[in-house]
């Protein structure tokens, strides 16, 4: 079946580095993506959404790009700080659909 | 501004036993969702609710779990009885229409022993 998933399980990044974390969908119907962020003990934080009629977006930090054409979600994080590791899942839906469909998620640990 | 809130946090308890978590969404959220984490399966979809109205629930493992939405504020899940195989972590997240995020809880850390 179509499914999200991630390129990377895990990610390593110097602290003050910028991180790219990647994620590939394979439902061409899907419309509307959204990025979470997983801390331990803590359940999923949105960070930032994008819809499909837009290729860019940013946020505080972040950045998200879609590139509809290869099916492909990334999430950028700028000057990335030991408060940034975390689990970061991409999930994505299909217009009024309520179901999220997730990815298996990607661990960024930042090095001091 | 409060997010969702659950509770317990964590709750250890002897199979057979019934287990019930809670749930508050946000305020003014008419979409709730309960879904259950584990390292092996990641995040599942277990029941959705709108407007209290369970619409969804497919992902329910077993007749053992069960689901209520008395009122716009509070929901519950109740597995009767537990089994070692329930132990996961279970969230529940709201969001205020289908094209807005869901904004989930820290969850319930469930181990049965």
């Amino acid at each position: 079946g179509e499914s999200v998933g991630l390129h990377l399980p895990t990610l390593s990044v110097q602290e003050g580095d910028n991180s790219i974390i990647n994620c590939a969908y394979s439902n061409s119907a899907s419309d509307y993506f959204i990025w979470y962020k997983q801390e331990s003990g803590k359940g999923p934080q949105f960070i930032i959404d994008i819809r499909s009629n837009m290729d860019k977006r940013q946020g505080q930090r972040v950045t998200v790009l879609l590139n509809k054409t290869v099916k492909h979600l990334s999430l950028q994080i700028a000057a990335t700080q030991p408060g940034d590791s975390a689990v970061y899942f991409c999930a994505e839906k299909v217009g009024n659909d309520y179901k999220l469909s997730f990815g298996a998620g990607t661990t960024v640990t930042v090095r001091a | 501004d409060a997010g969702v809130i659950q509770s317990p946090r964590h709750e250890v308890t002897e199979m057979g036993q019934e287990v019930t978590l809670r749930c508050k969404p946000i305020s003014g959220h008419n979409s709730l969702f309960w879904y259950r984490q584990t390292m092996m399966r990641g995040l599942e979809l277990l029941i959705y609710f709108n407007n209290n109205v369970p619409i969804d629930d497919s992902g329910m493992p077993e007749d053992r779990f069960s689901a209520k939405m008395p009122n716009a504020s509070f929901s519950t899940l109740k597995i009767q009885p537990s089994e070692p195989r329930d132990s996961a972590v279970y969230f529940c997240a709201s969001s205020s229409a289908s094209g807005q995020p869901q904004h989930f809880g820290d969850g319930t850390r469930l181990s049965i022993l």
